[in-house]
């Protein structure tokens, strides 16, 4: 059973170009989160998305940056016109369950994309 | 809003040693999820153990072991007979057990874990 497959691993983009990062989330999990991680910080929350829908997107910039995971295919992360900004490491997690009473959850993380922007 | 605090930067321990690790957090909620995550320089994240609020029992997994004290807010993480594989960042995290968002988790800004041969 495959972990959380995220790619690429490493991406380099110049200012003004799109990033569209990738996550395959672990066989049987409906619901992936995205966080971003600056150098020398936590892990910050984005969005989290169940098929088809986005159910958070309180962490995510209100500009340039989008979320999806359709009923087919991974969850794609877009970031349009990249500023240096953006520069960070990108993990994306997934879970089996999520909101509805269901305590016993854990999230599984991926290795995570490192976007630089030049 | 929660937060969730790690106060020490950096840490070093000696191999074989033991080193406790500290995360302090705040919420105004009685049931949550409290977790410590390894980040090794692969950047994997890596759940090392995780206790839920409503159970008073310190949770362990092999060489770690957690020091959970609700009222004081408090969670810090003891690793016994340290190895130098245990040489990574350690994350504190929080996630909440209400609302809409059961899955996101906060974390603390990491401790970095130096284990000396």
């Amino acid at each position: 059973n495959a972990g959380v497959m995220q790619n690429p691993r490493h991406l380099v983009r110049r200012r003004g170009q799109e990033a569209r990062l990738r996550c395959s989330p672990m066989k049987g999990h409906s619901h992936v989160y995205w966080y971003r991680q600056l150098p020398e910080e936590g892990l910050k929350f984005m969005v989290y998305l169940q098929k088809e829908n986005i159910i958070d997107e309180s962490g995510m910039p209100k500009e340039r940056f989008s979320a999806e995971f359709p009923k087919e295919g991974p969850s794609i992360l877009r970031i349009q016109q990249v500023v240096r900004g953006d520069s960070a490491a990108y993990f994306c997690a997934s879970s089996k369950q999520g909101p509805g009473g269901q305590t016993n959850t854990e999230a599984f993380f991926g290795q995570g994309t490192r976007l630089t922007v030049v | 809003a929660q937060t969730v605090t790690q106060s020490q930067p950096e840490m070093s321990v000696q191999e074989a040693e033991t080193v406790t690790l500290s995360c302090t957090y705040d919420t105004s909620e009685s049931d949550y999820y409290l977790f410590w995550y390894k980040q090794p320089p692969s950047r994997q994240m890596i759940l090392v153990i995780r206790q839920e609020a409503y159970k008073q029992q310190n949770a362990t997994e092999n060489r770690f072991s957690v020091n959970f004290q609700k009222a004081a807010k408090s969670f810090s993480l003891k690793i016994s007979d340290s190895q130098l594989g245990d040489a990574a960042m350690y994350f504190c995290a929080y996630r909440s057990d209400y609302g809409g968002s059961q899955g996101n988790l906060i974390f603390g800004k990491g401790t970095k874990l130096s284990v000396k041969p």
